[in-house]
């Protein structure tokens, strides 16, 4: 099965930018699908197919994808309670030998 | 808009059943796939499976084939997901989300459920 690896935790000061990678084994060559989760809430899509934003989504979210990293990139972290950008990130990829979608184990983001 | 509606918190003991229902509104039913994911305390998502709402299909992960049943009423735009002969490490909240495809091998979930929370315990 394809495997995922991400950070446990990244750490940011407010303002500034935020990098999380997702590392894979020539990821380069799939659709990376990034998600947030915040404490006891369902995840929501934050980029899909990359570099993707669904509508609703700030521009300050931006993804990338090279040879065997993925990155999600926020700039201009923010630290509000609720609107603010602290949470769990997970990649997400489809795994074309198993035919399925494989989650990372999510990175947790924190606003110092 | 797209909501994802499913049912209540459950508390099972070990052995038996349970049946979590994800009722949909604001999209047309049919045109999309409904995929299940559980999240342990602490970790990523897990997949479980995934249910055609056109034509009832379904894909089960190998983990849990011969476990898990994924149907549909398309009468009632609801999907439902149940598991069997529950384990305590099926202990997790279950979300259903909407499998938004592109072409093969291209899915992302753009609207998820809340979550259903199972507790399995003697």
């Amino acid at each position: 099965s394809y495997v995922l690896t991400q950070p446990p935790s990244v750490s940011v000061a407010p303002g500034e930018t935020a990098r999380i990678p997702c590392g894979g084994d020539n990821i380069v060559s799939k659709n990376v699908n990034w998600y947030q989760q915040k404490p006891g809430q369902a995840p929501i899509l934050v980029i899909y197919h990359d570099n993707n934003r669904p509508s609703g989504i700030p521009e300050r979210f931006s993804g990338s994808n090279s040879g065997n990293t993925a990155t999600l990139t926020i700039s201009r972290v923010e630290a509000m309670v609720e609107a603010g950008d602290e949470a769990d990130y997970f990649c997400q990829v489809w795994d074309s030998r198993g035919d399925h979608p494989v989650f990372g184990g999510g990175t947790k983001l924190t606003v110092l | 808009q797209v909501q994802l509606v499913q049912s209540g918190a459950e508390v099972k003991k070990p052995g038996a059943s349970v049946k979590v229902s994800c009722k949909t509104s604001g999209y047309i039913f049919n045109n999309y796939g409904i995929t299940w994911v559980r999240q342990a305390p602490g970790q990523g998502p897990e997949w479980m499976g995934w249910i055609s709402a056109y034509n009832g299909n379904t894909k089960y992960s190998e983990k849990l084939q011969g476990r898990v049943y994924m149907t549909r009423d398309t009468s009632t735009t609801t999907a439902y997901m149940e598991l069997r002969s529950l384990k305590s490490d099926d202990s997790a909240v279950y979300y259903c989300a909407r499998d938004n495809i592109a072409a093969a091998g291209t899915d992302y979930f753009d609207y998820w459920g809340q979550g259903t929370r199972v507790t399995v315990s003697s």
